[in-house]
């Protein structure tokens, strides 16, 4: 068990500019959630894949936010246009098969926009 | 909907003496409770969970939970802290068993 693993680890980007971010689950996980935590806040959630079908994408995620898992595999998070705002830490989990499979959270990705 | 509420955001406590965090939760039909541990600059840890059965369930570093349908609560506990707990604490809860809702967190702070 490797664990989950997100990269970068930090983002430093400009206002405007896109970026991407990845995640690498545990092998024998079919789901992956992305999670974005603020200080002194739990993690709110993004969205979540079953294989490579995206089964459920928050309200609160605006269309500037894509997420896609092509093969059921590694994910990838887009945030297009990036604002002061989206400064946060992006978190990704994966869970093994069944429902009430614990979450395994990787040590995530720290986006800061300048 | 479903909510998760911490309302705790500091709970200090001496070394040797028992924990408890509190979270209560909000969520139709039947829930599945889920405490995770955040210590600094390291990804969230899972601690342990409610499906169904016993009511008190027990979980990694001596750490224990009393799931309470009537309060809606789901109490995090510990007969004796160690310096070694102080962390973020958070609760989090589901009504599918998949994506969780979170609640803000708890700071736990055991001073020797």
């Amino acid at each position: 068990d490797t664990g989950v693993s997100q990269d970068p680890r930090h983002k430093i980007t400009k206002r405007g500019q896109n970026v991407t971010f990845r995640c690498d689950p545990i092998s024998e996980h079919n789901r992956l959630y992305w999670y974005r935590q603020t200080l002194g806040q739990g993690p709110e959630f993004l969205t979540y894949f079953q294989n490579e079908a995206q089964l459920e994408k928050s309200r609160l995620l605006s269309d500037r936010f894509s997420a896609e898992r092509p093969k059921g595999s590694f994910s990838t998070l887009e945030i297009q246009r990036t604002e002061q705002g989206d400064s946060a830490m992006y978190l990704c989990a994966s869970s093994a098969p069944g429902a009430g499979s614990p979450l395994h959270f990787g040590n995530g990705t720290r986006l800061t926009v300048t | 909907a479903q909510s998760v509420a911490q309302p705790e955001d500091q709970v200090n406590v001496a070394e040797g003496n028992p924990l408890t965090v509190k979270c209560t939760y909000s969520v139709s039909g039947n829930p599945y409770l889920f405490w995770y541990v955040q210590y600094p600059n390291r990804g969230l840890q899972f601690l342990l969970k409610y499906i169904t059965g016993d009511n008190l369930v027990k979980g990694s570093y001596g750490f224990e939970a009393e799931f309470n349908k009537s309060q809606t609560s789901f109490h995090l506990k510990k007969p004796s802290a160690l310096v070694s707990d102080s962390a973020l604490y958070f609760c989090a809860v589901t009504p599918s068993g998949y994506a969780l809702n979170f609640g803000k967190g708890t700071s736990l702070l055991v001073t020797p």
